[in-house]
């Protein structure tokens, strides 16, 4: 089946612990994202990659690391979570010049 | 830059009435439009996009959007609301290099 997975799906965690959400894609896709969601915010992108050793910075990068290797996985690291991080993330991924996008099930993380 | 708006967080209508929900944009140069639906406790899929193929564009689920370029709008529409199509409802742009912008949802609620 082709999908977008995350892991973990929840976490509660405290401040400044680094954690890292994992996403991997099989589908072949090049392209990849990191999205948070907010109550009355929408998504709001963190880091995108267009292909493997490619990224580059959403409107909201700050406090977040990424990296990409292979092409099907895409993490998302936080080296020092505040409390102002807790949210609904989402990672996405996306052929080649299509742009639309398929989602993970969210992974909700709550900093304390 | 890039922007996005959705008019109304909240839109309600009944059982077979006709769906409107407002998006405009901004954008320096042709986009990329989509439209993406997000049940509770789900993450997002994709309804339909835009990529300048034609201008009224349809989706799953009896949805269609119409494009127009003078406006800046791409408003979703829906004939006749039925319950399975209470769901938050988000228009996304996205240009060349994958950087997207999400809007900030509207809820729809539909009565019976």
């Amino acid at each position: 089946e082709a999908q977008v997975t995350q892991n973990p799906r929840y976490l509660i965690t405290v401040t400044g612990k680094k954690l890292t959400v994992t996403c991997s894609q099989n589908m072949n896709h090049e392209y990849m994202s990191w999205y948070r969601q907010d109550p009355g915010l929408g998504l709001r992108q963190i880091y995108y990659s267009m292909n493997v050793e490619v990224t580059d910075k959403g409107d909201v990068p700050e406090g977040y690391k990424v990296s990409r290797k292979e092409k099907r996985n895409f993490p998302l690291i936080l080296e020092s979570p505040s409390p102002n991080q807790t949210s609904l993330y989402f990672c996405a991924s996306s052929p080649e010049l299509s742009y639309e996008q398929y989602f993970g099930p969210g992974t909700r993380l709550t900093v304390t | 830059a890039q922007s996005v708006t959705q008019l109304g967080s909240h839109v309600s209508v009944s059982e077979g009435a006709l769906v409107l929900l407002r998006c405009n944009y901004s954008s320096s140069v042709p986009p990329y439009l989509f439209w993406y639906v997000q049940y509770p406790n789900q993450g997002l899929q994709l309804l339909l996009k835009y990529t300048s193929a034609a201008t009224l564009v349809k989706g799953i689920n009896g949805f269609e959007a119409e494009f127009k370029k003078s406006e800046t709008s791409f408003h979703l529409t829906k004939p006749s609301a039925h319950m399975s199509d209470a769901a938050e409802y988000f228009c996304a742009v996205s240009q060349a290099g994958f950087k997207t912008i999400f809007g900030a949802g509207t809820r729809l609620f539909v009565k019976a």
